[in-house]
């Protein structure tokens, strides 16, 4: 099974800053099957980008995605003020999901 | 507009069960996969179970193994989850998801792209 593993575990910014999050698997992933998502409080997850690097419908340029084998990174260029959530890669393998711990980005 | 609605929660007393329902709308559902992903009090996301479009191949995983059983009705554009045997620590919000598992040459992506709003299963005595 793989484990991911997300970091750091919060991330203090100031708006306009640049965040740069971590998720790191337990052995290969595919690209492909790396996807990760945004959540706010009392709200659904929201898709942001799969494949690794392929922004879903909607979501902003600021938002991109990197990264292949076990080391991905999501990369906000500059935050706005409701980029402030919780950010979480999931993968996907044997007909199975596995979402990472989670990176909180909050305000500095 | 592409909607996706559970239902079903509540407070239950441990060993006691629970069917949640979710309900598809704006597109075809008997077309795509379906999971449930379930989040406890302050905590991370974690992945349920899953269901094939046809319902002939389900996924879970193992702490539900033999007490939760995820069905669908594409007649009636729902997914289902029936709990059983329900601890303190199935206290959740659950929501449903639809999964997408898109074939671009040469690879396959896979990932949820529609979530509901959740509902909220609380298990205490």
């Amino acid at each position: 099974e793989v484990v991911l593993t997300q970091s750091p575990g919060t991330l203090s910014l100031s708006p306009g800053e640049r965040a740069t999050l971590s998720c790191r698997a337990s052995q290969t992933v595919s690209s492909s099957y790396l996807a990760w998502y945004q959540q706010k409080p009392g709200q659904a997850p929201r898709l942001l980008i799969y494949g690794a690097s392929s922004r879903a419908t909607g979501i902003p340029d600021r938002f991109s995605g990197s990264g292949s084998g076990t080391d991905f990174t999501l990369t906000i260029s500059r935050l706005e003020p409701e980029d402030f959530a919780v950010y979480y890669c999931q993968q996907y393998g044997s007909s199975r999901f596995t979402f990472g711990p989670g990176t909180k980005v909050d305000i500095k | 507009e592409v909607q996706l609605v559970e239902s079903g929660g509540g407070l239950v007393q441990p060993g006691g069960s629970l069917r949640l329902s979710c309900a598809a709308s704006g597109f075809t559902f008997s077309r795509y996969c379906m999971s449930w992903v379930r989040q406890a009090p302050g905590k991370g996301l974690q992945w349920v179970a899953n269901i094939k479009q046809d319902g002939s191949e389900k996924y879970s995983v193992d702490s539900v193994k033999g007490r939760f059983t995820i069905s669908r009705d594409n007649a009636k554009d729902s997914l289902y989850l029936q709990m059983n045997s329900l601890r303190a620590e199935d206290t959740a919000v659950y929501f449903c998801a639809r999964d997408i598992e898109n074939f671009r040459p040469p690879y396959y992506y896979y990932y949820m792209d529609v979530w509901g709003k959740g509902t909220t299963v609380t298990v205490s005595s």
